[in-house]
């Protein structure tokens, strides 16, 4: 049950696009569609952002949209905006009713 | 709306007992698979506990087997995490999550395993 591979940190000015990468291994990322993305702000919950590798959830802005290739998936915010610094976090469905989270990674808008 | 509401928290010794509890609403309750995520301090989000939705099917993290265990009541739309022989590792802040397509994430509940 080893952790996802994320940037620690990524950062863009305001209108810019980031992307936040997500490396896993054929066990996980690339050997199932259940990637999911969650957006943290400081002592608040988690919030889904996208889910099965590139779904937005009802009144999620389409800023947010998720790919994935091979064993790495990605999270690409565009049109930055100051409330879209925060955490985040992927996560992967790894078989056998096992998940798997990414360490996080903590977005700054400049 | 769907709403997760955790509760059960609190400080405990090294080596003792807490059981978590999770109300759920606005959804049924049967019908979905649930979770236990939490977060250490200052740390990322790590997966604790899974159980399906009729409760015949459970699994936990290597970190947690052996001493918690995991449980619903879908009469009471309820889920439960029992904590035993806690260690100061699992301090942390506990999720709730309704799994099935888009993750909802209940608000949380501390643990603080300390002497």
């Amino acid at each position: 049950q080893s952790a996802l591979t994320q940037p620690p940190s990524a950062s863009g000015s305001p209108g810019q696009s980031v992307i936040i990468s997500c490396t896993g291994t054929n066990s996980d990322v690339g050997g199932h569609n259940f990637v999911s993305w969650y957006q943290q702000h400081p002592g608040k919950a988690p919030k889904t952002m996208i889910y099965e590798v590139s779904k937005r959830p009802s009144g999620v802005p389409d800023r947010f949209s998720g790919s994935k290739s091979g064993n790495t998936a990605s999270l690409t915010v565009s049109g930055l905006q100051a409330e879209d610094e925060a955490d985040y976090y992927c996560s992967s469905y790894a078989g056998s009713n096992n998940w798997v989270f990414g360490g996080g990674t903590k977005l700054t808008v400049l | 709306e769907v709403q997760l509401v955790e509760s059960g928290g609190g400080l405990v010794q090294p080596g003792g007992s807490l059981r978590l509890s999770c109300a759920a609403s606005g959804f049924t309750f049967s019908n979905y698979e649930m979770n236990w995520v939490r977060q250490a301090p200052g740390k990322g989000l790590e997966w604790v506990s899974y159980i399906s939705s009729t409760g015949s099917t459970i699994n936990y993290a290597d970190s947690a087997k052996g001493r918690l265990t995991i449980s619903r009541d879908n009469a009471k739309n309820s889920l439960f995490l029992q904590m035993n022989s806690l260690r100061t590792e699992d301090t942390a802040v506990y999720y709730c999550v309704k799994g099935g397509g888009v993750d909802v994430w209940g608000q949380g509940t501390t643990v603080t395993v300390s002497s």
